[in-house]
């Protein structure tokens, strides 16, 4: 099994700042086979970015995933208040189980 | 547009069964492979099982195999989830989920429900 694990586990900054998100795989992971996703509180996730760098229809451009490998990066350029949230790294590769992160919680300051 | 809706939640005493179901509509049911993923209260997520597209392939995590089964019905376009053996740590929110590409391929999750929660409790 993949793990995977996310840092920080609570971010906190202002709306307008730039927040750059981690998800470390213990084994290498296909860049085609890793997405983020964003929670909001009593709600189901949404995906954000697929294939590690790829944006989900509707996601606006302020975010944006890179990485490869065994390190990936979710960056949000700007911050919006309804950017507020939880989000999950998730690898879905070639063998099941797929796993996600424990989360980042990116809290207002 | 696509809709995937969670039924069959609520509180059962450890030991026990229940099943939960997925009602689909919006998209060719019969195309896709289907997730079930949960979160316990206060936890993250975590991936639960995969039916592919036909049916013929059914994946779990470890933690329930041997006590959960998957199922489709496609005439119904309606996902299943049986749990069987329950305890408390499988006290969790309940979401069905499909994938974003058909017919199997390694996807991510484009589509998700509102979420069914189960309490597992005497």
């Amino acid at each position: 099994e993949i793990e995977l694990t996310q840092s920080p586990g609570i971010l906190s900054l202002s709306p307008g700042e730039r927040a750059t998100l981690s998800c470390r795989a213990s084994q290498s992971v296909s860049s085609r086979s890793f997405a983020w996703y964003q929670q909001k509180p009593g709600q189901a996730p949404r995906l954000l970015i697929y294939a590690a760098s790829t944006r989900a229809t509707g996601i606006p451009d302020r975010f944006s995933g890179s990485g490869s490998g065994t390190d990936f990066t979710l960056t949000i350029s700007r911050l919006e208040p309804e950017d507020f949230a939880v989000y999950y790294c998730q690898q879905y590769g070639s063998s099941f189980p797929y796993t996600f992160g424990q989360g980042t919680k990116l809290d207002i300051k | 547009q696509v809709q995937l809706v969670e039924s069959g939640g609520g509180v059962v005493p450890p030991g026990r069964s229940l099943r939960l179901s997925c009602a689909t509509s919006g998209f060719t049911f019969t195309s896709y492979s289907m997730h079930w993923v949960r979160q316990a209260p206060g936890k993250g997520l975590e991936w639960v099982a995969v039916i592919s597209f036909d049916g013929n392939n059914k994946y779990f995590t470890d933690s329930v195999q041997g006590r959960f089964t998957i199922s489709r019905d496609n005439s119904k376009r309606t996902l299943y989830l049986e749990m069987g053996s329950l305890t408390a740590e499988d006290t969790a929110v309940y979401y069905c989920a499909r994938d974003q590409a058909p017919y199997g391929s390694n996807s991510e999750f484009v589509f998700w429900g509102q979420g069914a929660p189960v309490t597992v409790s005497s």
